[in-house]
């Protein structure tokens, strides 16, 4: 069975400062990646997924098999960015996530 | 917008009651999933319906039936709530490949 953790329930950052949420994984297959985000009374929704390898309101992550990690980057946080963040996988030949508990991003100014 | 509605938004129900929470998805979506997420923990996954017909289950008990129509809405039931079932249901569509989307989910409380 599959397994994400996210260490950090929360991490509290000033604004411009790095910012960096990690997610460790494991699984035995080949599987996909993706970070939600949950902003204060709003619906779960998808920041980026490992193989589009995009960058989305500045957040990067890149998956790390050797180290089974996904971490979320962002160089300068900003105060919009406190939310609630999840990191999920999905395994293959499913359309089902597997959610690690989250961590909440605080960023202060 | 996701697209995914999810009704009610927030019930509360007595210890041993029956709820049934409903949701339906984007247009074109035919795969619907539910999980469940308690205060302080991830969404966990409960069942997902395609076709109409249950295809993947998680680690819930019986008492978490669900069923999906043709228009592929879907309804989840849970019987003999305990207080423990208090949580926030969310529904989730898509499908192999595509992005999940999630509604806003609905919040059960069990007194």
């Amino acid at each position: 069975a599959q397994r994400v953790t996210q260490p950090e329930k929360l991490l509290s950052v000033f604004k411009g400062a790095p910012v960096e949420l990690k997610c460790n994984y494991s699984y035995s297959g080949s599987p996909e990646l993706f970070w939600y985000v949950q902003y204060s009374r709003q619906r779960l929704q998808l920041l980026l997924r490992h193989i589009s390898r995009e960058s989305i309101k500045g957040f990067t992550a890149d998956l790390n098999k050797g180290e089974t990690s996904f971490h979320l980057k962002k160089p300068f946080a900003q105060e919009e960015d406190s939310a609630m963040y999840y990191c999920a996988l999905r395994a293959e030949g499913y359309s089902t996530l597997t959610f690690g508990k989250g961590t909440m991003l605080l960023v202060s100014p | 917008d996701a697209g995914v509605t999810q009704s009610p938004t927030h019930l509360i129900k007595t210890r041993g009651q029956q709820v049934t929470l409903r949701c339906s998805p984007k247009s074109g979506h035919d795969t619907v999933s539910w999980y469940q997420q308690a205060l302080g923990q991830g969404p966990q996954f409960i069942f997902q319906y395609y076709e109409e017909e249950e295809r993947q289950r998680g680690n819930f008990p019986d008492r978490f039936s669900g069923h999906q129509f043709p228009n592929y809405s879907s309804e989840l039931n849970v019987n003999a709530l305990l207080l423990g079932d208090s949580a926030l249901y969310l529904c989730a569509a898509g499908g192999s490949g595509n992005t999940i989307y999630f509604g806003e989910g609905s919040w059960l409380t069990v007194v």
